[in-house]
C-alpha cells in the first residue's frame, strides 16, 4: 500500500521568510497529491493539490512541485505571515481501484513576527 | 450549507461503553473516508468507503464497525470503548481522485 512521508515535523520561520515541506510516496501509480492546513482546532483544509501529469503548480504565495521519477513532491510558501502558522499535510492518491487518500505525518509550521 | 457534517463534535464517554459517530455529505461524492487524528495530529485511515466497496485499513481493530446506509451517510460505530481510542475522529468524502472535504471533526475522550 501507500506509504507517505513528510519532512520536517517542525519548521520555525520568521515572517517573510520562505518555506519549504517535502513529502516521498512509495506507490508508482499514485498520480493526485493534495496540500491540507489544518489551523488549531479546525479541520484540515485543502490548499493547493498537483496531478501527475503536470511539474508544478502555483498560487499566489504557494507552489508545489512534483518529481514523478524521484517520488518527491514539495510546498513551497513565500513571503510567509504569521497566519501561515498551522500544520501542513501532503497526500498521495491514485485514480485506480480504490480510493485511499493517504496523509503524510504533517508539519508543524511557526512563523514569528 | 455544511457540505461534511458529523455528529456529535464532542463525546466524552467511560471505558467498554459503546459509541456511534454519524456523519452526512451533501456533496454527491462517492467516496467517503473516516481518519483517525491522535494527539501527535497523525491523520490515519480507517476505513475507505466508496461505490459500495468498503476498504478496511487492518491496522484499526474489529471493534470499529463502518456502516454505510447510502452513499450520502458513513456512521462509525465503536464497541467496548478503550482509553487508547481517544483521539479526533474526521469524517471525509471526496470525489475519485479529487478534493477531499473534511467534517468537523469528533472528540472522542474515553475517561
Amino acid at each position: 500500500g501507500e506509504n507517505v512521508e513528510q519532512h520536517p515535523s517542525t519548521l520555525s520561520v520568521q515572517e517573510g521568510d520562505s518555506a519549504v515541506i517535502k513529502c516521498t510516496y512509495s506507490d508508482s501509480a499514485s498520480n493526485y497529491f493534495p496540500w491540507y492546513k489544518q489551523e488549531l482546532g479546525k479541520r484540515p483544509q485543502l490548499i493547493i493539490d498537483i496531478r501527475s501529469n503536470v511539474g508544478e503548480k502555483k498560487d499566489q504565495r504557494i507552489a508545489v512541485t512534483l518529481n514523478k521519477t524521484a517520488k518527491h513532491f514539495s510546498l513551497h510558501i513565500t513571503e510567509t505571515q504569521p497566519e501561515d502558522s498551522a500544520v501542513y499535510f501532503c497526500a498521495a492518491n491514485k485514480n485506480t481501484g480504490f480510493q485511499k487518500l493517504v496523509f503524510g505525518t504533517g508539519t508543524r509550521l511557526l512563523v514569528s513576527p | 450549507d455544511t457540505a461534511v457534517s458529523q455528529t456529535p463534535k464532542y463525546l466524552v464517554t467511560q471505558m467498554g461503553n459503546d459509541k456511534s459517530i454519524k456523519c452526512e455529505q451533501n456533496l454527491g461524492h462517492d467516496t467517503m473516508y473516516w481518519y483517525k487524528q491522535d494527539s501527535k495530529k497523525f491523520l490515519k485511515i480507517m476505513f475507505s468507503y466508496n461505490n459500495k466497496e468498503l476498504i478496511i485499513n487492518e491496522t484499526v481493530p474489529n471493534r470499529f464497525s463502518p456502516k454505510s446506509p447510502d452513499k450520502a451517510h458513513l456512521n462509525l460505530h465503536i464497541n467496548s470503548l478503550e482509553l487508547g481510542d481517544s483521539a479526533v475522529y474526521f469524517c471525509a468524502s471526496s470525489q475519485r481522485n479529487t478534493e477531499a472535504f473534511f467534517g468537523q471533526g469528533t472528540r472522542l475522550t474515553v475517561v
